[in-house]
């Protein structure tokens, strides 16, 4: 069955320049988080929607980070003015329901470079 | 003080050796532990989660220890396929979960 996926894959921005990330979790997935993962660590939480509800946005980095599922499916990342320091893999992952032990599927992932 | 630690290696092992890997959290009342793992340049997937009691899934072996807050994960019998960065993920409460940094393993033929 299909998994999560994400687009772009590849994204190059410019100093200052507005991107969006767009995923599309498992169908049926209550649970959507949004991760950033810079090279060499682990992925960081971003962010976290339960259908269309953001629960948690404790992660995001700055008021420059904004994400949205309207309606409860697709979610998208928006990144305004991106940074060089915004450069990493976001990552999203989904989950049937919020459960303390259910597993998280992830996306590919979008790897942003900002020059 | 991270939530999670891990030694981020790298293990360099030959084929066939047991490996062990530890992880750290710093959240006492922490509900729910798991192993990803991440090959390069690709998304996390489960390896196992960890329960209380100890849990096993051919190969490998994870074990939980509540009173010195730490997760460990065996792999007996090390293949060429095992390499990758082994991810330990913690989730204290609701729905945040911290990743470690990941431990690298490779097997060396």
């Amino acid at each position: 069955g299909a998994g999560v996926s994400q687009s772009p894959r590849y994204k190059v921005a410019k100093r200052g320049q507005d991107v969006a990330l767009r995923c599309d979790p498992i169908s049926g997935h209550v649970s959507l988080f949004w991760y950033q993962q810079a090279l060499g660590q682990g992925p960081e939480f971003l962010t976290y929607f339960q259908n269309e509800a953001q629960l948690d946005k404790s992660g995001l980095p700055s008021d420059r980070f904004f994400a949205e599922r309207p309606e409860g499916s697709v979610s998208t990342l928006k990144i305004q003015r991106t940074q060089q320091e915004d450069s990493a893999v976001y990552l999203c992952a989904s989950s049937f329901e919020l459960a303390f032990e259910e597993t998280q599927y992830f996306g590919p992932g979008t790897r942003l470079l900002v020059l | 003080r991270k939530e999670v630690e891990q030694d981020p290696g790298p293990f360099n092992v030959p084929e066939g050796a047991t490996v062990a890997f530890n992880c750290t959290y710093s959240n006492s009342a922490s509900q729910s532990f798991f192993w990803y793992r991440q090959d390069c340049r690709k998304e996390p997937k489960l390896l196992m989660s960890v329960y209380s009691s100890g849990n096993e899934d051919g190969r490998f072996t994870a074990q939980l220890n509540r009173a010195s807050q730490y997760i460990s994960l065996l792999i007996r019998d090390s293949k060429l396929s095992d390499s990758a960065t082994y991810l330990c993920v913690v989730n204290p409460w609701g729905n945040q979960f911290y990743f470690g940094t990941g431990t690298s393993l490779t097997v060396i033929p």
